[in-house]
């Protein structure tokens, strides 16, 4: 076990629906992560949030949204659902931001779309 | 735009059977090169962090080493344990993270 929750475990929604994924990161940890993996794509990093703010940006479709609150919890936000994204996502936190840090995985929430 | 390949795809080996996994990659300048397992179903499990040419790093049948252009993750003497999916990924300046595909390493008894 990570410390890194993640929900829901699972998720199906039909397309064009909007769902928010939830992160709790580890405690102490600052950053977090979000990354999606699909069987054509692999891991694909979308966004880092760092106590609060946005670090980096990866492939993150603008359908997507994400952020982090004061209690450092996350949420990522995904509109207009295609059957593409049908998918993996996880999310991981790390103490800081730098490079250095160890990142921690959750265990994933699975999307569905149909 | 940051690129990482990794060879081969599939590693089958019978257990004791050494063998190394190799991770190339193109990068905007390197702040990290990170090794992470990953088991069916479950989030990435980090294994290692490299950061400079020359550099290694070993835990228990693993050992990671790093050049300019590639890395290597070397498996020796490896047990069923250790089938699981190997990925790589490079940290650019900007913190991008970009992940190469895997390998799927299975290690028969």
């Amino acid at each position: 076990d990570s410390g890194v929750t993640q929900t829901p475990k699972h998720l199906i929604t039909a397309t064009g629906q909007r769902v928010t994924l939830r992160c709790s990161p580890r405690s102490g940890d600052l950053s977090v992560y979000w990354y999606q993996q699909s069987l054509d794509q692999g891991l694909q990093f979308l966004i880092q949030y760092y106590n609060g703010e946005e670090r980096a940006k990866g492939n993150i479709l603008e359908r997507f949204s994400a952020q982090q609150f004061p209690d450092l919890h996350s949420e990522l936000n995904l509109s207009s659902l295609e059957l593409g994204d049908s998918a993996l996502y996880f999310c991981a936190s790390s103490v800081g931001g730098a490079v250095t840090d160890t990142q921690y995985f959750g265990p994933g929430t699975r999307l569905t779309v149909l | 735009e940051d690129q990482v390949t990794q060879s081969p795809e599939a590693l089958r080996l019978q257990e004791g059977e050494s063998s190394s996994l190799n991770c190339s990659y193109t990068v905007s300048g390197l702040r990290g090169l990170f090794w992470y397992r990953q088991d069916p179903g479950k989030g990435p499990e980090f294994l290692f962090t490299l950061y400079s040419a020359g550099e290694e790093k070993e835990k228990e049948r693993l050992k990671a080493t790093l050049t300019k252009k590639e890395s290597f993750l070397h498996i020796t003497a490896p047990k069923p344990e250790d089938s699981a999916t190997y990925l790589c990924a490079v940290q650019a300046n900007d913190y991008k993270l970009s992940f190469g595909a895997g390998t799927t390493v299975t290690v028969r008894a």
